[in-house]
């Protein structure tokens, strides 16, 4: 069955230092993997997504993903973190469904960035 | 551009009552679909529609109905409110294909009481 984990629930990171927020996944096909970012009272928005290609994934607000098929993984990064990328963060991935394809989320992991 | 509407943004619902959850995009998306939020289980596709006319069930779609008139609308009805049904919904839309990213909407957090 398709799946999402994202192993931790909250990831603390200090203003300035790299962050990585760990996603791993399982599908029967090609996986087509998004990342979405929630801040507080707003819907999802979208970050960064990978469909074939280059493994390494560049996205909105500097960040980037790294894809990883032997550990079926896409990790979440960015190198420098900032106080405001404090938000909760989804994996996603999509895959065929009856009828067409649906989306599989991810529990979520709340980044906070400390000053 | 709007995007993808939601209304209305909060709602107090008494065990029993029925409602509709409104959605509208303006992007001539194909596909969309309702999500319910709550805490620790991430997003839960409760229905989606391929497009106007075309509607199926998602992974929690008891309690829940769906209908697609026109492209741009994809309300979402309770028929009977259940504590249960105490969250977060979102509805999303995109393009057909699947290596399309969804817009959301800002969410309508509903209360049963």
């Amino acid at each position: 069955a398709q799946s999402v984990a994202q192993p931790e629930d909250q990831v603390n990171v200090a203003e300035g230092n790299p962050l990585t927020v760990k996603c791993t996944y399982s599908v029967s096909g090609n996986p087509y993997l998004f990342w979405y970012v929630q801040y507080p009272n707003r819907g999802l928005q979208f970050l960064l997504k990978y469909i074939t290609g280059d493994n390494l994934v560049k996205g909105s607000y500097g960040f980037e993903a790294e894809f990883n098929k032997s550990q079926t993984s896409f990790h979440l990064k960015k190198p420098s973190a900032l106080v405001s990328d404090s938000a909760l963060y989804f994996c996603a991935v999509r895959d065929m469904w009856t009828g067409g394809f649906k989306t599989i989320f991810g529990a979520g992991t709340r980044l906070f960035v400390k000053a | 551009n709007a995007g993808v509407t939601q209304t209305p943004k909060f709602q107090v619902l008494k065990t029993g009552q029925s409602m509709t959850l409104q959605c509208a995009q303006d992007m001539n998306h194909e596909y969309m679909s309702w999500y319910r939020q709550d805490p620790g289980m991430g997003l839960r596709l409760i229905h989606y529609s391929v497009g106007a006319g075309i509607t199926d069930q998602g992974e929690v779609p008891n309690g829940y109905n769906v209908s697609r008139s026109t492209t741009e609308d994809f309300p979402l009805r309770l028929l009977s409110a259940a504590p249960s049904q105490t969250s977060v919904y979102f509805c999303a839309s995109s393009q057909t294909q699947e290596n399309t990213e969804a817009f959301f909407g800002q969410g309508t957090r509903l209360t049963v009481v």
